[in-house]
């Protein structure tokens, strides 16, 4: 079946412009979180959904980050007044629920991950 | 603080070198501890969830052990196709993923 998508697979933006990261996930799946990666870095959670909502949003970085999620299947994550320090590769992952809902782990599976960089 | 902490940093072995890659972990509570495996330029893999200590997964040549403080990823006669960074993730008492480092596999033909 198919798996997690994301849009665009890069990104090149100039300082202070606004960007829009698009992330699908696999049909079904009620969980779907954002991360970030820096280069040569370990995963930094950024966020995450049960079905449309946000119970956690203290990974945002800074208040230019935002994220939102429709229908239980599309999210974006919106970054505005992008600076140098947004650049990274922006990856999303869903799972079938979060740990919350049943006490028991479910595992994430990764999209390929959007290319950030800011000039 | 909940941590986990991978070692080593970087590992590189000889094609047909066993060697195993450790995940240490401080959260009370387990509920799930994952390995991941990361190609450059790619999202990260699944690779196994263990729960309780003594649980073993295997996978072709990788086999996954649990303790109630570390766990092992045992790589057994590599081949350089298994070249990649191997990532270790346990919730934490909060159901947030902790995320470890990585470790940095090279198999050198």
């Amino acid at each position: 079946g198919a798996g997690v998508s994301q849009s665009p697979s890069n990104k090149v933006t100039e300082k202070g412009k606004d960007v829009e990261l698009r992330c699908d996930p696999i049909s079904g799946h009620t969980a779907l979180y954002w991360y970030r990666q820096r280069l040569g870095q370990g995963l930094e959670f950024l966020i995450y959904f049960q079905g449309n909502s946000a119970p956690d949003k203290s990974g945002l970085p800074s208040d230019r980050f935002s994220a939102e999620r429709t229908g239980e299947s599309v999210s974006t994550l919106t970054i505005q007044r992008t600076q140098q320090e947004d650049s990274a590769v922006y990856l999303c992952a869903s799972s079938l629920f979060t740990i919350a809902v049943f006490a028991r782990s479910y595992e994430q599976y990764f999209g390929p991950g959007t290319r950030l960089t800011v000039t | 603080e909940d941590q986990v902490t991978q070692s080593p940093e970087a590992l590189r072995l000889q094609e047909g070198e066993s060697s195993s890659l450790n995940c240490s972990y401080t959260v009370s509570g387990l509920r799930g501890l994952f390995w991941y495996r990361q190609d450059p330029g790619k999202g990260p893999e699944f690779l196994f969830t263990l729960y309780s200590a003594g649980e073993e997964k295997e996978k072709e040549r990788l086999k996954a052990t649990l303790t109630k403080k570390e766990s092992f990823l045992h790589i057994t006669a590599p081949k350089p196709e298994d070249s990649a960074t191997y990532l270790c993730a346990v919730y934490d008492s909060n159901y947030q993923l902790i995320w470890g480092a990585g470790t940095k596999l090279i198999i050198k033909p």
